[in-house]
């Protein structure tokens, strides 16, 4: 069975603070796709990447990176000198390669950023 | 990008009528759509999966005779509640997926209200 956790409920940070938000996921699939949204208040998923079981490389984009290890089948997500307009709820994301092409969500992460 | 819309956005209805809410892909072809219902504060859960000329797939739990689609074209899928009732008022986000990738592309969402 395929399991994604997100472990942090609710984070609350002060801006410029750096935080990390877990995400652990399982999966039995040797190729999979991992992927990370953002939910702002107006409800509209906005995607933020998406990461292939094959390239463990970590990635950086502006104050967003990602880490991940298949190790620990991990795949975390740091906002670096965090903003207001960061505050959100973000979700990570597994999708096997079954053939349903279904995307499992974790229960989400909420993120507030305070001024 | 590939781009995905939602219509309404928004709808208040009263418990017993039926309420339709379209999905459609702007600029592919989705061989592939899915519901998703968020209530507050929780996760996206699948509703079902649809393909282009077939049956819809229904996930666990879901009554496919309250939660009727319809997946007539490549680019438009309708999900219909059917004697709308106040618990299912509920944030309603569908999204596709193109043949040559395993990506899903979310559409803004519509918030449904049943009173």
């Amino acid at each position: 069975a395929q399991k994604v956790t997100q472990a942090q409920t609710e984070i609350s940070v002060v801006e410029k603070e750096d935080v990390t938000l877990d995400c652990v996921y399982e999966t039995r699939d040797t190729t999979y796709y991992l992927f990370w949204y953002k939910q702002p208040p107006s409800g509209e998923l906005v995607f933020l990447i998406r990461r292939n079981s094959f390239d463990e490389q970590n990635e950086i984009s502006g104050r967003y990176s990602w880490n991940f290890q298949k190790s620990t089948s991990s795949f975390n997500f740091t906002i670096t000198a965090s903003q207001v307009v960061d505050s959100a709820v973000y979700f990570c994301a597994l999708s096997g390669y079954s053939g349903t092409y279904k995307y499992i969500f974790g229960t989400g992460t909420r993120l507030k950023v305070l001024a | 990008g590939a781009v995905v819309s939602q219509h309404p956005s928004w709808v208040i209805c009263k418990s017993g009528t039926s309420v339709k809410i379209e999905c459609r892909s702007l600029d592919f072809q989705a061989t592939t759509m899915f519901w998703y219902r968020q209530f507050p504060k929780q996760s996206l859960m699948l509703m079902a999966t649809s393909n282009e000329g077939s049956k819809a797939t229904y996930e666990q739990g879901v009554e496919k005779d309250k939660f009727l689609i319809n997946h007539a074209s490549l680019t438009l899928s309708t999900l219909t509640v059917t004697s709308a009732h106040p618990e299912d008022s509920s944030f309603y986000i569908c999204s596709a997926r193109a043949a040559r990738d395993n990506e899903q592309f979310f559409g803004p969402g519509t918030r449904l209200t049943v009173l």
